[in-house]
């Protein structure tokens, strides 16, 4: 079991662009977290998804973020017309169960705003 | 407010010393508290949660309800030791999507 996968491991963009990140949750697992970390704090709460569905986004922002973890493939975050505040490491979790804080983590991507 | 407060940032100490990494939270309810650290160059991995009350790496960590802590102690400090470790908790029972709150972290350096 290779544990979870994030790809890219970093990424860089220019202001405006568009941001992609991906997460291949651990085999067997279909419940999928997203969690932010800017320089200097902890990580922070974004989003948990099951497959094709949106259960929590209580800590996504309003706009330009949106997420998706379709019946087939890898969880997708996906920033719109990134700016600077943007660059921060993203990690994705996975869990086997509904709701459970038993949480795996992957490498993270660290996102590169310029 | 649900938050978790690791109030050090950075702790040093001497191989074979006492640790302990503080941890403070505030959490209308009953949580989960854990322990996750993070290794250079590894990924964020459990070390203990609360309800196992087990001992990891010689490490353990008590919840005290009453002063809402949850310090994560080692009676003698390793080199292997030295990384970031990260205080969190999750809402229990029903409803609860089981979504982390994160302390800041502390860097625990263990000098030789």
């Amino acid at each position: 079991n290779a544990g979870v996968m994030q790809n890219p491991r970093h990424l860089v963009r220019r202001r405006g662009q568009e941001a992609r990140l991906r997460c291949s949750p651990m085999k067997g697992h279909s419940h999928v977290y997203w969690y932010r970390q800017l320089p200097e704090e902890g990580l922070k709460f974004m989003v948990y998804l099951q497959k094709e569905n949106i259960i929590d986004e209580s800590g996504m922002p309003k706009e330009r973020f949106s997420a998706e973890f379709p019946k087939e493939g890898p969880s997708i975050l996906r920033i719109q017309q990134v700016v600077r505040g943007d660059s921060a490491a993203y990690f994705c979790a996975s869990s086997p169960r509904t709701g459970s804080s038993e949480q795996y983590f992957g490498p993270g991507t660290r996102l590169t705003v310029t | 407010a649900q938050r978790v407060t690791q109030p050090e940032k950075l702790l040093s100490v001497f191989k074979g010393a006492p640790v302990e990494l503080k941890c403070n939270y505030s959490y209308s309810g009953s949580p989960e508290l854990f322990w996750y650290v993070q290794y250079s160059r590894q990924r964020l991995q459990l070390l203990l949660r609360h309800i196992s009350r087990e001992s990891i790496k010689g490490f353990t960590a008590d919840l005290n309800k009453g002063e809402t802590s949850f310090h994560l102690k080692k009676p003698f400090a390793q080199e292997e030791d030295s990384a970031m470790y990260y205080c969190a908790l999750s809402g229990r029972g029903s409803g609860n999507t089981g979504k982390l709150i994160f302390g800041q972290g502390t860097t625990l350096q263990v000098k030789p």
